[in-house]
């Protein structure tokens, strides 16, 4: 059974400083997600990371996969207040057919000025 | 820019009730997903969705469930006989491939609460 666990779980952040967040996952996989949550919102796609040593950017957001090592990161630079947010990865289970993704338990972020 | 639609955004019921919960995916994708997301937990997977037919389930997708397109536009979610436990946001997804390449997109989700 594929496991998907993130750390930490809850991260206070200040602004202008730099933040990481790792996501470890139990099998075999080369597809990987980053999404964000506002609260009482739905799931926005950040990232899609598909193959060994991927990385993509998107403003302070960075997102790197190692499969070697079952772990991906995301990485924020300069935080801001409005990257307040829960942020989850989720690794696609591989079927022949359809996404089955499972996700990591989130990690609440908290901006302060 | 195209998105996936849930109705309604909240539902109450009664245990023992039934509920259905209704999606309108994006238009041209042909994959649908069900995930559910209690309140303070992970997101969890229930069911995907091809070709008019249940392509993979989970365990929490038992009988008390079931999917169905009925037209061309709409997917819903059925739960026959609702319980405590049942209380969550469910969001539908769609996909237009199965490809990596191809990311969920989730809609705002609907959520259910079992009085």
């Amino acid at each position: 059974e594929l496991k998907v666990e993130q750390n930490p779980l809850f991260l206070s952040m200040q602004e202008g400083k730099n933040y990481t967040i790792y996501c470890n996952y139990s099998t075999t996989s080369d597809r990987l997600y980053w999404y964000r949550q506002d609260p009482g919102k739905s799931l926005e796609s950040l990232f899609v990371l598909l193959s060994n040593g991927a990385v993509k950017q998107e403003g302070r957001l960075m997102a790197s996969l190692d499969t070697k090592a079952r772990l991906s990161t995301l990485h924020i630079t300069a935080a801001v207040h409005d990257l307040s947010a829960t942020y989850f990865c989720a690794v696609d289970g591989f079927k022949a057919a359809g996404n089955k993704l499972t996700f990591g338990g989130g990690t609440r972020v908290l901006v302060k000025p | 820019e195209p998105e996936v639609t849930q109705t309604p955004s909240h539902q109450v019921t009664q245990m023992g009730q039934e509920v259905i919960l209704r999606c309108v995916p994006i238009s041209n994708h042909l994959y649908f997903y069900w995930y559910r997301q209690i309140l303070g937990q992970k997101v969890e997977f229930l069911v995907s969705f091809y070709n008019n037919e249940i392509s993979e389930k989970s365990e929490i997708f038992d009988d008390q469930f079931s999917v169905e397109r009925p037209d061309g536009s709409n997917f819903t979610l059925k739960i026959r006989s609702t319980k405590l436990e049942d209380s969550a946001m469910y969001f539908c997804a769609s996909s237009e491939t199965y490809q990596g390449n191809s990311p969920l997109h989730f809609g705002n989700g609907t959520r259910l609460t079992v009085t």
